[in-house]
């Protein structure tokens, strides 16, 4: 299976400054890649898809990029709602598989 | 608006078994893919099984092969996961989830709330 690695596992961020996060596949997965917004006793929410699409009412400060085995999630200024738990997940092989999480968390 | 409602959870013992229910309404549940995720206490997600808009293609991850059963009735809009000989590893949030497009191989774009499953002596 295709293991899914994310990084940092905590991101340390004030409001208002740019959040990079880092997913690592272990095998190709062209842009099937995937985002997802996790707070607490929710569900996760969809947030990027193919990599770099916005699901639908995402804001724009949400970006990805990235192809094969490389991607990255970026928040360009953090609003005090987007502290959270994001999780990468590839659905380009089967079984689809999620990472481990980056928990974003306020400096 | 696409809902996804899951029930069935519970506290049950080990090797014991309970059935999750997930009504789904705001969309055409006959023509998507669906899935059961689920996430320990404290954990990340973890894909369980999906199955096809008909029904007649089912998956599942080794860890539940051969004790789980996805089904759909798509008369009801629902979807159901049969879990049989459950342990403590199974405890968890099962959510539902309803891909993006008709795919098999897309994101998950709804989800349910989730329902808790406790196994536990």
């Amino acid at each position: 299976e295709t293991v899914m690695t994310q990084s940092p596992a905590t991101l340390s961020v004030s409001p208002g400054e740019r959040a990079t996060l880092s997913c690592r596949a272990s095998q190709t997965v062209s842009n099937n890649l995937a985002w997802y917004q996790q707070k607490p006793g929710q569900a996760p929410r969809l947030l990027i898809y193919g990599a770099s699409t916005r699901a639908t009412g995402i804001p724009g400060r949400f970006s990805g990029s990235g192809s094969g085995t490389e991607f990255t999630l970026t928040i360009s200024s953090l609003q005090s709602e987007d502290f959270a738990v994001y999780y990468c997940q590839q659905y380009n092989n089967w079984p689809q598989t999620f990472g481990q999480g980056t928990k974003v968390e306020i400096k | 608006e696409v809902q996804l409602v899951e029930s069935g959870g519970g506290l049950v013992q080990p090797g014991g078994s309970l059935r999750l229910s997930c009504a789904a309404s705001g969309f055409t549940f006959s023509s998507h893919w669906m899935h059961w995720v689920r996430q320990g206490p404290g954990k990340g997600l973890v894909w369980v099984s999906r199955i096809n808009s008909d029904g007649s293609t089912t998956n599942y991850a080794d860890s539940v092969e051969g004790r789980f059963t996805v089904s759909r009735d798509n008369a009801k809009n629902t979807l159901y996961l049969q879990m049989n000989s459950l342990r403590v590893e199974d405890t968890a949030v099962y959510y539902c989830a309803r891909v993006l497009g008709r795919s098999s191989n897309s994101p998950f774009e709804n989800w349910g709330q989730g329902t808790l499953v406790t196994v536990s002596s």
